[in-house]
């Protein structure tokens, strides 16, 4: 079985620019939820959707918004790139979304800002 | 604010003997913990939960122990393999708020041959 799928991998942007990154969530999981890992640091929480609608949101700034679609695929959005977004991008996926249901993550997608 | 801390940035271990990996956080709400095991380009992968009612769950060679009145978990890999040799991440959630999890800095485990 597949699991989380992530696209693109790798990303290289300039300050300024806006990025999308892709997540494709395991079959039958209705649950996406966004992490952001930087180097020597655990992933840390941005955004969590469960059936099209925002569930939880980390302490990050409005330039991050994100979205469910109806096949529960999610998009990461971030405007105005900081060189402080370098990171490695992470989607995890669950299967109602509740707090204990373990979560299975993709390999992520490591975004360079220039 | 670190909530969740995992203050043995290394570790290295004997193949064939027992790792112990620990985890402590302040966060008195959180009541639902895992442990993941994170290769060099790849996503972290679930290993082992445990519920805040219990204080033991095991999984083959995995075990986790948590000590609620200490604030403490441990995770126990016996016998340690070499394809252990990986970061392991200890995350907290509290199940009153959604599914964020709060994750650990990270132990970076060596089994040596």
């Amino acid at each position: 079985d597949a699991g989380v799928t992530q696209s693109p991998t790798h990303l290289i942007k300039t300050r300024g620019q806006h990025v999308t990154l892709r997540c494709s969530p395991i079959s039958g999981h209705k649950s996406v939820s966004w992490y952001q890992q930087v180097l020597g640091q655990g992933p840390q929480f941005i955004f969590q959707y469960y059936e099209k609608e925002e569930r939880g949101r980390g302490n990050f700034p409005d330039r991050f918004s994100a979205r469910q679609f109806p096949n529960y695929s999610s998009e990461l959005n971030v405007n105005a790139l900081l060189l402080g977004d370098s990171a490695l991008y992470l989607c995890a996926s669950s299967w109602q979304g509740l707090g204990n249901q373990p979560q299975h993550f993709g390999d992520g997608t490591r975004l360079s800002i220039l | 604010d670190q909530q969740v801390k995992q203050n043995s940035p290394s570790l290295s271990v004997q193949e064939g003997r027992i790792s112990i990996l620990n985890c402590d956080y302040t966060n008195s709400m959180f009541d639902y913990f895992l442990w993941y095991k994170k290769y060099p380009a790849e996503g972290p992968t679930f290993l082992i939960s445990i519920s805040s009612i219990k204080d033991k769950n095991e999984d083959g060679r995995f075990t986790v122990f948590l000590n609620k009145s200490a604030k403490h978990l441990s995770l126990h890999i016996v016998p340690s393999q070499p394809g252990d040799s990986a970061v392991y991440f200890c995350a907290a959630s509290d199940t009153g708020g959604g599914n964020k999890l709060t994750f650990g800095t990270g132990t970076q485990l060596k089994v040596e041959l």
